[in-house]
């Protein structure tokens, strides 16, 4: 089975603009989660869908949002981009989304806002 | 709240030698316990889970992880590590409602060949 797909792998975007990550979870897969991972904060969570709907949300401000699809892939986006949003996001996708069912992280598409 | 600690952020190993990484949670129900490892430019891959059973578990690459609810504590270990083990490991809690990860800080490990 192919693994968490995300689109793209890197992206340089300037601060005030927007930017659309995309997440395709594992075949079979329903949930999806995104996480964002900097060198000061670590890896946090950002959200969680589970068919369609968002089931979980971190802390972030509401510049950041999400959707998921259909088919459970999944976007997130990030609005009025600032400097603090660089950083690796990482998509992971898990079967149910139940607590503690397993979560495959993709690759992570790594943001750099000048 | 929910927390992970991981109270080594940097740990260097000689090839060979016997690994033995942090992790201590703070969650007030039965904890759902992840070891996940890093290796640059990449995701996250999972090494191991704890839900319940068995204290020890194993996972992949040779890891395993001793469950101590007394102690609030999952660490990992390795009886001898390989020059490839260098990355960086997180240690994970399941929380909350759905699948939400409340993730430790890191350990880096540096292997010495």
């Amino acid at each position: 089975k192919a693994g968490v797909t995300q689109t793209p792998r890197y992206l340089i975007k300037t601060r005030g603009q927007q930017v659309t990550l995309s997440c395709s979870p594992i075949s079979g897969h329903r949930s999806v989660s995104w996480y964002q991972q900097t060198p000061g904060q670590g890896l946090q969570f950002l959200f969680e869908y589970f068919s369609e709907t968002q089931r979980n949300k971190g802390n972030f401000p509401g510049r950041f949002s999400g959707r998921q699809f259909s088919n459970s892939r999944s976007e997130m986006n990030v609005s009025t981009l600032e400097l603090g949003d660089s950083a690796l996001y990482l998509c992971a996708s898990s079967l149910a989304g139940t607590r503690g069912d397993t979560q495959y992280f993709g690759p992570g598409t790594r943001l750099t806002v000048l | 709240a929910q927390s992970v600690t991981q109270p080594d952020i940097h740990i260097t190993v000689s090839e060979g030698a016997s690994l033995e990484l942090r992790c201590n949670y703070s969650y007030g129900a039965t904890p759902y316990l992840f070891w996940y490892v890093q290796s640059p430019g990449q995701g996250l891959q999972l090494l191991l889970k704890y839900f319940s059973g068995d204290t020890l578990v194993q996972g992949i690459k040779g890891f395993e992880a001793e469950f101590k609810r007394s102690q609030s504590s999952f660490n990992l270990r390795k009886p001898s590590v390989h020059w490839s083990d260098a990355a960086e490991y997180f240690c994970a809690v399941a929380t909350g409602g759905g699948n939400k990860l409340t993730f430790g800080t890191g350990t880096q490990l540096k292997v010495e060949l």
